[in-house]
């Protein structure tokens, strides 16, 4: 079936840049997406979520981009810090959060000091 | 810390055997989710439970079973257990059937 895709790249920047990790989705019925971060020996974190009705929703440092037209979800980070190393995965659901959620591979960001 | 418990944190078993792991969602969280994540596989929902009951259904294996209890926490039983079911597995809870899900620190096993 269809699923979230992420590549599995590394992006290593460093303390203060900006860090912009991308995601591409293949299911056009998907209406809800989630970004999570992972820390090691650590369950996954809630980011911040976005609706399929929004291109863009801001929290605290990070924004969420949705592009439903090629299908394409990025997570920016502003002022990245040492302690934003981690794995981000996106999520992705169908009926506003009803159906279960489908997870991409995973993104790992490395921060230097 | 996301206010999911999980017990044990490690689990060591042979192949063949059979294990139960145990998950305290937050409080006030009526849904418990279990997931899979392995290297090869990444994260895969396994199964839901709404107030007891089965909600939805992922890529669980016959092997596998899973139940929500009154106090609603929940359990995961892995039989008949395979090499390859080394993962780490984890809980997560959401108030409802559309919340956030918030995830608890795994059980990593490892089956030798």
């Amino acid at each position: 079936g269809e699923s979230v895709g992420l590549h599995l790249p590394t992006l290593s920047v460093q303390e203060g840049d900006n860090s912009i990790i991308n995601c591409a989705y293949s299911n056009s019925a998907s209406d809800y997406f989630i970004w999570y971060k992972q820390e090691s020996g650590k369950g996954p974190q809630f980011i911040i979520d976005i609706r399929s009705n929004m291109d863009k929703r801001q929290g605290q440092r990070v924004t969420v981009l949705l592009n439903k037209t090629v299908k394409h979800l990025s997570l920016q980070i502003a002022a990245t810090q040492p302690g934003d190393s981690a794995v981000y995965f996106c999520a992705e659901s169908m009926n506003s959060g009803y159906s279960t959620l489908t997870f991409g591979k995973g993104t790992m960001l490395l921060v230097s000091p | 810390d996301s206010g999911v418990t999980q017990t044990p944190k490690h689990l060591i078993t042979a192949t063949g055997q059979r294990v139960t792991l145990r998950c305290s969602p937050r409080s006030g969280d009526l849904s418990v989710y279990w997931y899979q994540q392995s290297l090869d596989q990444g994260l895969q929902f396994l199964i839901q439970y709404y107030n007891g009951e089965e909600r939805a259904k992922g890529n669980i294996l016959e092997r596998f079973s899973a139940q929500q209890f009154p106090d609603l926490h929940s359990e995961l039983n892995l039989s008949s257990l395979e090499l390859g079911d080394s993962a780490l597995y984890f809980c997560a809870s959401s108030q409802g059937i559309q919340e956030t899900q918030y995830f608890g620190p795994g059980t990593r096993l490892l089956v030798l």
